[in-house]
């Protein structure tokens, strides 16, 4: 299996501008999670589904910040308008759900810079 | 709510040396428990969990973790170092196995 696949690696945009962040889990997970992970405040939870639905947005930083899972094998993350504060690194993470203690696989990530 | 405490932010061995890495939790019910590796420019890789049963976890590389209810821990070592186990490591706690919290990172240098 190719694992968890992320686009792009990296990303420098200006602030203002609309930025999505691609996901592919791996073939047959049916949980999604996505994370951001900078210096100040480590690795965070953005958001996760179960089975394409968003079980826990409490992450969200703000309205700003939207995702989405349209099928099973595609999930985007989306920032409008990017913030300088936005810059971190993004992570998307996949595992099966079952009863509990369910390792997450985690991509490779994309390096976000706002200037 | 959950959280992680890992005590160090850096911890340094020479190579062949005892690794320590601390890691305290706070959970109002019985957790699951992660360790996580994630090199430089990597996404983050499961080294080993604590879900249920034998306390003592064995992962890859030669890693161990030890579940102690009583002290809330769950400490990370491995008997002697690699060069190739500098990274950064972090813990995790879990109350349903699926949605995580983790400590702020532990950076392991080895020296030659």
């Amino acid at each position: 299996d190719a694992g968890v696949i992320q686009s792009p690696r990296h990303e420098v945009t200006e602030m203002g501008q609309e930025v999505t962040l691609r996901c592919k889990p791996i073939s047959g997970h049916n949980s999604l999670f996505w994370y951001r992970q900078t210096m100040m405040r480590g690795l965070e939870l953005l958001i996760y589904f179960n089975n394409n639905v968003p079980i826990d947005d409490s992450g969200m930083p703000e309205d700003r910040f939207s995702a989405k899972m349209p099928n099973a094998s595609f999930s985007t993350l989306k920032i409008q308008p990017s913030e300088p504060r936005d810059s971190a690194v993004y992570f998307c993470a996949s595992s099966v759900t079952g009863t509990g203690g369910n390792e997450q696989f985690f991509g490779p990530g994309t390096r976000l810079t706002v200037l | 709510a959950q959280s992680v405490t890992q005590l160090g932010s850096h911890v340094s061995v020479s190579e062949g040396a005892l690794v320590l890495l601390r890691c305290n939790y706070s959970s109002s019910v019985p957790p699951y428990l992660f360790w996580y590796v994630q090199y430089p420019n990597q996404g983050l890789q499961l080294l080993l969990k604590y879900t249920t049963g034998a306390t003592l976890v064995k992962g890859i590389n030669g890693f161990e973790a030890e579940f102690k209810k009583s002290e809330t821990s769950f400490h990370l070592t491995k008997p002697s170092a690699h060069m190739s186990d500098a990274a950064e490591y972090f813990c995790a706690v879990s109350d349903n196995g699926n949605k995580l919290v983790f400590g702020a990172g532990t950076i392991l240098r080895v020296k030659s």
